[in-house]
């Protein structure tokens, strides 16, 4: 099945900085989501963007398709942004997600 | 409300006993799938439906069972063949006009 690393696993961040999170996948994908995990577990929809570019207040996300690759942007960050984010690609035939291990942030006021 | 329920929120179980865990979504998906995370990991692919009366296993299909008798309903039982059951198990689902999957806030089982 497709594999998937993110990066970094973890990142540290003072309130008001803007980061970067990448997503690298192994096959051609028909989906991808990114997903903000809080830190009572809910896993919230932040992304549906199997490929082009998407906003969405501070954030945002690039899927480069033929690349293999994806990006979070998360501009002026927030206490409330800390928590784990995922990727998760589908391919083949089905749409299934398929999740890496993520990565942990914590903002500091 | 549209959204996925999944039940209860907590559970708690001594070792060798079978436990269901219930996932119920009313915004008519077709596929339904059950994950489990362990601390600091990924989420891993237990089972999926993608239609009523039929399922797929997952990457870790071991010591699980499901059932998809009705198009809401996906339960997952962890049975005591299940090595290390303790875990936080999530439940989503997706649609066929658009796949974006949608996820249940998810159960958190320990077995004593």
């Amino acid at each position: 099945g497709i594999q998937v690393e993110q990066s970094p696993p973890d990142l540290i961040l003072q309130e008001g900085a803007n980061s970067t999170l990448r997503c690298n996948f192994s096959d051609s994908v028909n989906n991808l989501q990114w997903f903000h995990q809080n830190p009572w577990g809910q896993l919230i929809n932040l992304f549906y963007i199997p490929s082009g570019t998407k906003q969405n207040g501070r954030l945002s996300a690039t899927t480069v398709a033929t690349e293999r690759y994806s990006l979070l942007y998360i501009s002026s960050s927030q206490t409330t942004d800390s928590g784990v984010y995922f990727c998760a690609p589908s391919s083949g035939g089905s749409y299934i997600p398929t999740f890496g291990r993520g990565t942990s942030l914590i903002v500091h006021p | 409300d549209g959204g996925i329920t999944q039940s209860p929120k907590y559970l708690f179980r001594k070792e060798g006993q079978n436990v269901t865990l219930s996932c119920e979504q009313n915004l008519n998906h077709d596929a339904m799938y059950w994950y489990r995370q362990d601390p600091g990991q990924g989420l891993r692919l237990i089972y999926y439906s993608q239609i009523v009366n039929d399922f797929q296993k997952g990457d870790i299909a071991e010591g699980y069972s499901v059932s998809r008798e009705k198009k809401e309903s996906f339960p997952l039982t962890v049975t005591s063949a299940q090595k290390n059951p303790t875990a936080f198990y999530l439940c989503a689902s997706s649609g066929m006009a658009s796949t974006e999957a949608f996820f249940g806030q998810g159960t958190r089982l320990t077995v004593v």
